[in-house]
C-alpha cells in the first residue's frame, strides 16, 4: 500500500535553532509538497516539487526552505526557527498534478 | 486566484441522521474539488474528488458530493452518520502543479 512517512513525529525546538523535518514516500510518485496546519485552521502550502533535486515555492514560503534529494526524500528545513512556526506539519505526494495527495501522519513542531 | 469557504466551523448531527457540509468556491475555471476527512492526530485521507462528468459523486463510507457551478458550491453528503464519522472535514480546490487550496475545515460531532 502507498505510504508517506515523516520523522520526527513530534520535535521541540528552541527559538533561533535548526529545524529539519523529513518525509519519505514509497509511493513511486513525482510530486510531494509540504503543508503547515495551525490549530483551528486548513493546510496551508509551504514548499512543493515535481521532480527531484528541484524545489519550488508555495502560498508561504518564507522562513523555509526545502530540499528533494531523490524521488521519495523531501525535507523542510526551518534555519532560525521562531515561535511562529509553531504547527502541525504535513507532507504529501502525488504522481500528477491532477491527482489525489496522499498525506503522511505530520509532525507536530512546537518552538519555545 | 483560487479560494475555498466552509462557511459552518462545527457541526453537531445525531447519530442515523442526515448530513451535509458546505463548501464554496472561487475558481475562474471549473476546478478539480476534494473532500478530505481529518480524524484525531491522523493525517488526511481522501473521501472523494471530483474532476468532471456526473456533478454527482460517490465517496467512501457512504459520502457523496455535488458540484454546482452556478452555486460554486461542491457540498458534502451523508444519508446516515454514524458516531465514527466524528471528524474534521477539508473541502479543497485543485490548482496547477497540484496545489490544493484548503477551506478551513468543519468540526463534526456525533450525538449519541
Amino acid at each position: 500500500e502507498a505510504a508517506v512517512t515523516q520523522s520526527p513525529r513530534s520535535k521541540v525546538a528552541v527559538t533561533g535553532g535548526k529545524v529539519t523535518l523529513s518525509c519519505h514516500q514509497t509511493n513511486n510518485h513525482d510530486y510531494m509538497y509540504w503543508y503547515r496546519q495551525d490549530t483551528g485552521h486548513g493546510l496551508r502550502l509551504i514548499h512543493y516539487s515535481y521532480v527531484a533535486d528541484s524545489t519550488e515555492k508555495g502560498d508561504i514560503p518564507d522562513g523555509y526552505k526545502a530540499s528533494r534529494p531523490s524521488q521519495e526524500n523531501f525535507s523542510l528545513i526551518l534555519e532560525l526557527a521562531s515561535l511562529s512556526q509553531t504547527a502541525v506539519y504535513f507532507c504529501a505526494s502525488s504522481d500528477s498534478g491532477v491527482a489525489e495527495q496522499f498525506f503522511g501522519p505530520g509532525t507536530r513542531l512546537t518552538v519555545l | 486566484a483560487q479560494s475555498v469557504t466552509q462557511p459552518d466551523a462545527r457541526v453537531t448531527v445525531s447519530e442515523g441522521a442526515s448530513l451535509q457540509l458546505r463548501c464554496k468556491y472561487s475558481s475562474s475555471v471549473t476546478p478539480y474539488l476534494f473532500w478530505y476527512v481529518q480524524y484525531p492526530r491522523q493525517g488526511l485521507q481522501l473521501l472523494l474528488k471530483y474532476y468532471s462528468g456526473d456533478p454527482v459523486v460517490q465517496g467512501v463510507n457512504g459520502f457523496e458530493a455535488e458540484f454546482s457551478k452556478s452555486n460554486s458550491s461542491f457540498h458534502l453528503r451523508k444519508a446516515s452518520v454514524h458516531w465514527s464519522d466524528s471528524a474534521v472535514y477539508f473541502c479543497a480546490v485543485g490548482g496547477p502543479l497540484g496545489k490544493l487550496i484548503f477551506g478551513q475545515g468543519t468540526k463534526l460531532s456525533i450525538k449519541p
